[in-house]
């Protein structure tokens, strides 16, 4: 079974400081891994992925991720936060072994609230 | 592109009465998800569909719950009866996987509340 755990409920951090969502994986093979972002009231926008190569991956809006496979740690950063991050932060994997070359559901994280003050 | 379209947005019903969610997926994507979110329980993948054959519905709490994809743009996820406790949003993704590493799109939900 895959499982992903995001250990903070909520992030808070002063405008402008640099920002870090964690985001720590299961999965029996190996993972894809997924940010997403969701704002009141609106679907998840995809933030970016991890699916092989370069561990650092940059995504939209700033944000970027390192994969850290004997971690097993996925977490979000931003080197300098806005108020407008100030949303809900998904973290979501599946197990690239299954459904060979096809797609599969994603399995989430319970999400962090990013609170960032001006 | 539009993006994944759901609707209704809200739903309003009863209990003991039929509902109906549909999803139009992005054109040219092969695979559609349904996912429920509460707070107790987060996301959580019901059912999916690669060409419109369902692949993977082990996530469909129970009978009361159906889906279906006529074709490659349309889908509908039914709850007959409902109850209060599936009160909740549920969403509509649809990806493409193309080389692998496939990302998916939402829809913008439809919060269902049950009375």
């Amino acid at each position: 079974a895959q499982s992903v755990a995001q250990p903070e409920d909520q992030v808070n951090v002063a405008e402008g400081n640099p920002l870090t969502v964690k985001c720590t994986y299961s999965v029996s093979g190996n993972p894809y891994l997924f940010w997403y972002v969701q704002y009141p009231n609106r679907g998840l926008q995809f933030l970016l992925k991890y699916i092989t190569g370069d561990n650092l991956v940059k995504g939209s809006y700033g944000f970027e991720a390192e994969f850290n496979k004997s971690q097993t740690s996925f977490h979000l950063k931003k080197p300098s936060a806005l108020v407008s991050d100030s949303a809900l932060y998904f973290c979501a994997v599946r197990d690239m072994s299954r459904s060979g070359g096809g797609a599969d559901g994603l399995t989430f994280g319970k999400g962090t609230h990013l609170i960032i003050q001006p | 592109d539009a993006g994944v379209i759901q609707s209704p947005r809200h739903e309003v019903t009863e209990m003991g009465q039929e509902v109906t969610l549909r999803c139009k997926p992005i054109s040219g994507h092969d695979y559609l998800f349904w996912y429920r979110q509460t707070m107790m329980r987060g996301l959580e993948l019901l059912i999916y569909f690669n060409n419109n054959v369902p692949i993977d519905d082990s996530g469909m709490p129970e009978d009361r719950f159906s889906a279906k994809m006529p074709n490659a743009s349309f889908s509908t996820l039914k709850i007959q009866p409902s109850e209060p406790r599936d009160s909740a949003v549920y969403f509509c993704a649809s990806s493409f996987p193309g080389q692998g590493g496939e990302t998916q799109y939402f829809g913008p939900g439809t919060r269902l509340l049950v009375l």
